[in-house]
């Protein structure tokens, strides 16, 4: 059974600073989605990494993965309160349905 | 263009009834995903609709629960006799298969969220 472990699930960081949150998966797999969730709302699509040492960028979230070590990270640069959310890793199960095995969530909050 | 929605974005029920949740996925979208989330469980994946396949069902929690798409479009998920844990937002997805790579990447509607009391 795929299991996907976040950590930390919880983060409180002063802007301006840099953190990662890690993403750990049991089985192999080259296919894995980070989301990010503001409080009420559905589930936003950030980064898709297709393949052993992937790295993408977007304003001050870059995710990468290492499909041998079975583990992604995203790490925030220079952090700023919008990106206060949480922010979900999930990996594909590839075994038809496409399913996706998500973490339990890591809820950041940006204090100024 | 227009994302996936679902109805109704609230819904509160006394346990033991039923209720049916719909989802309206991405226009042309192959795929079609039910998830659950709740505190305790996290994002936990019910079902898959693709084409005309037969649905991967592995995620249900019971046989309370079943769920049908008409004419490869809009999805209901039914819930029967509702307990009190199937509170929970329930999350509809769907998806493209995309490029040489093949990979699905699914796009989330705003959730129902159930409250059984």
């Amino acid at each position: 059974e795929l299991k996907v472990e976040q950590n930390p699930l919880f983060l409180s960081m002063q802007e301006g600073k840099n953190y990662t949150i890690y993403c750990n998966y049991s089985t192999t797999s080259d296919r894995l989605y980070w989301y990010r969730q503001d409080p009420g709302k559905s589930l936003e699509s950030l980064f898709v990494l297709l393949s052993n040492g992937a790295v993408k960028q977007e304003g001050r979230l870059m995710a990468s993965l290492d499909t041998k070590a079975r583990l992604s990270t995203l790490h925030i640069t220079a952090a700023v309160h919008d990106l206060s959310a949480t922010y979900f890793c999930a990996v594909d199960t590839q075994g038809g349905s496409e399913k996706l095995v998500f973490g339990k969530g890591t809820k950041l909050t940006v204090n100024p | 263009g227009a994302g996936v929605s679902q109805s109704p974005s609230n819904k509160v029920t006394e346990k033991g009834k039923d209720v049916e949740l719909r989802c309206d996925p991405i226009s042309g979208h192959t795929a079609l995903y039910w998830y659950r989330q709740s505190l305790g469980q996290g994002l936990e994946f019910l079902i898959y609709f693709q084409g005309n396949s037969a649905p991967d069902k592995s995620g249900l929690p019971s046989d309370r629960f079943s769920a049908e798409r008409t004419g490869g479009s809009v999805s209901t998920l039914t819930i029967q006799r509702t307990q009190q844990e199937d509170s929970a937002v329930y999350l509809c997805a769907s998806s493209l298969m995309v490029g040489l790579a093949g990979f699905y990447e699914q796009y989330f509607g705003p959730g129902t969220r159930l409250t059984v009391t």
